[in-house]
């Protein structure tokens, strides 16, 4: 079946530079997106999300880039802090028949190095 | 704020044991789901449900059964546990309707079978 998948397993940065978190899509019949960061030992939390119907969102310090023509997902992070790091992960929404479930990419780790 | 609570922060089972796994919401929602989370894989759908004595299989339902007997109780049933069950499993729910994809998560239970 189609997924989504990430570039980068892996992102190490240093505090107070910008990250940017890529994802890429393949359901191009998906039109709801969505960004989960996990700390370790807890569950996902929302960060921010997308409809297809937007190519830009603004949050504090993050923002999601959509590319629809090359199905492409990006989280930018402003001036990330050390609390920044975790585990990522890109969403995509799948149909009606799953109870509008979410398919999730692989993650990335993003480590914020002093 | 939504609150997600599984019931078990850890487990350790045996093999061959039946395994449940509880999770609660009290938010109202009528979509609850259960994901495995593996290194490397991402979440993975095992099972949803979106009402009352509904369940739906997800991607990877082979070894599992829900139960979903109360509107906020979503449970998880191994019913005899094997090694490559061990893994982490999240609990999710969402409000009804199309665009109401956001997952809230719980922190997850971390399962052991031996």
């Amino acid at each position: 079946g189609e997924s989504v998948g990430l570039h980068l397993p892996t992102l190490s940065v240093q505090e107070g530079d910008n990250s940017i978190i890529n994802c890429a899509y393949s359901n191009s019949a998906s039109d709801y997106f969505i960004w989960y960061k996990q700390e370790s030992g807890k569950g996902p939390q929302f960060i921010i999300d997308i409809r297809s119907n937007m190519d830009k969102r603004q949050g504090q310090r993050v923002t999601v880039l959509l590319n629809k023509t090359v199905k492409h997902l990006s989280l930018q992070i402003a001036a990330t802090q050390p609390g920044d790091s975790a585990v990522y992960f890109c969403a995509e929404n799948r149909d009606s028949n799953s109870g509008y479930a979410l398919n999730f990419g692989k993650g990335t780790s993003l480590l914020v190095t002093p | 704020d939504v609150k997600v609570t599984q019931s078990s922060r850890y487990l350790v089972k045996r093999t061959g044991e039946k395994v449940f796994l509880e999770c609660v919401q009290d938010m109202d929602h009528e979509n609850m789901f259960w994901y495995r989370q593996d290194p490397g894989l991402g979440l993975r759908l095992i099972y949803f449900s979106y009402d009352v004595k509904m369940k739906e299989k997800g991607d990877i339902p082979e070894g599992y059964s829900v139960s979903r007997e109360k509107k906020e109780r979503f449970s998880l049933i191994l019913e005899s546990a094997s090694t490559n069950q061990t893994s982490m499993y999240l609990c999710a729910s969402s409000p009804p309707g199309l665009r109401n994809e956001k997952l809230f998560f719980g922190s997850g239970t971390q399962l052991s079978v031996l």
